[in-house]
């Protein structure tokens, strides 16, 4: 069964790092790009950024609003998505999700986690 | 940026009825175009993947279509566990756009 959980949300003060992780599980996760999405509270979804697969290079894609203070990575050794969210504004207070997101040759967003929340807050 | 203009915002509704959301992209987006159903405090699960193929699970009621900028999910028979809110999502280009949403209410 395709599982993704997300991990690392955690109430943090503003200009500080938080690093969220995706770990995925039934599939394989290494044949997969993976993305970000974030929803913040009483809004709608908004794309993060995305990681391709190392068959496509590996290369990451950001909303440009973002670009600079987050950074995509993966593990796919232990079949992890990592986000890293540096200098956090009080604007990032959202529940962020992982998804699958590119496989074989389509977009997928077939298999969600479950969302992870921060909270940037002094 | 392609833009992505969902209407409407929102919609009330009684079980039975039909239901029509429709998305418009600033630009043309191919078939890459998916929808979303979200419940309050759940993740976003896939309904619609390009333009009008059906995710598995997903009862044969809930349908998509359109072409190039306009696309419409419709909701036949609306069923009580389809009181939610739906969004569209374009990944024809990067940055990855979502329609702003459609809150489906209990008339």
């Amino acid at each position: 069964e395709v599982q993704l959980v997300d991990s690392g949300g955690d109430l943090v003060q503003p200009g500080r790092s938080l690093r969220l992780s995706c770990t995925g599980s039934g599939f394989s996760f290494g044949d997969y790009g993976m993305s970000w999405f974030r929803q913040a509270p009483g809004k709608g979804l908004e794309w993060v950024g995305h990681i391709r697969s190392k068959i496509y290079g590996g290369t990451r894609e950001y909303a440009a609003s973002l670009k600079g203070r987050f950074t995509i990575s993966r593990d796919d050794s232990k079949s992890i998505a990592y986000l890293q969210m540096n200098s956090l504004k009080t604007e990032d207070t959202a529940m962020y999700y992982c998804s699958r997101g590119y496989g074989g040759d389509s977009w997928l967003f077939d298999y969600w986690g479950q969302g992870t929340l921060v909270t940037v807050s002094s | 940026d392609i833009q992505m203009t969902q209407s409407p915002s929102s919609l009330s509704a009684s079980v039975g009825d039909r239901v029509t959301i429709t998305c418009r992209a600033s630009q043309g987006i191919r078939d890459n175009l998916g929808w979303f159903q979200q419940k309050p405090g759940k993740a976003p699960k896939r309904l619609i993947y390009a333009v009008f193929s059906l995710q598995s699970g997903v009862p044969s009621r809930f349908s998509g279509s359109g072409s190039g900028t306009e696309f419409t999910l419709t909701v036949s028979n609306l069923q009580p566990e389809d009181f939610a809110t739906y969004y569209c999502l374009q990944y024809d280009r990067y940055p990855l756009t979502f329609g702003g949403g459609t809150k489906v209410e209990l008339k």
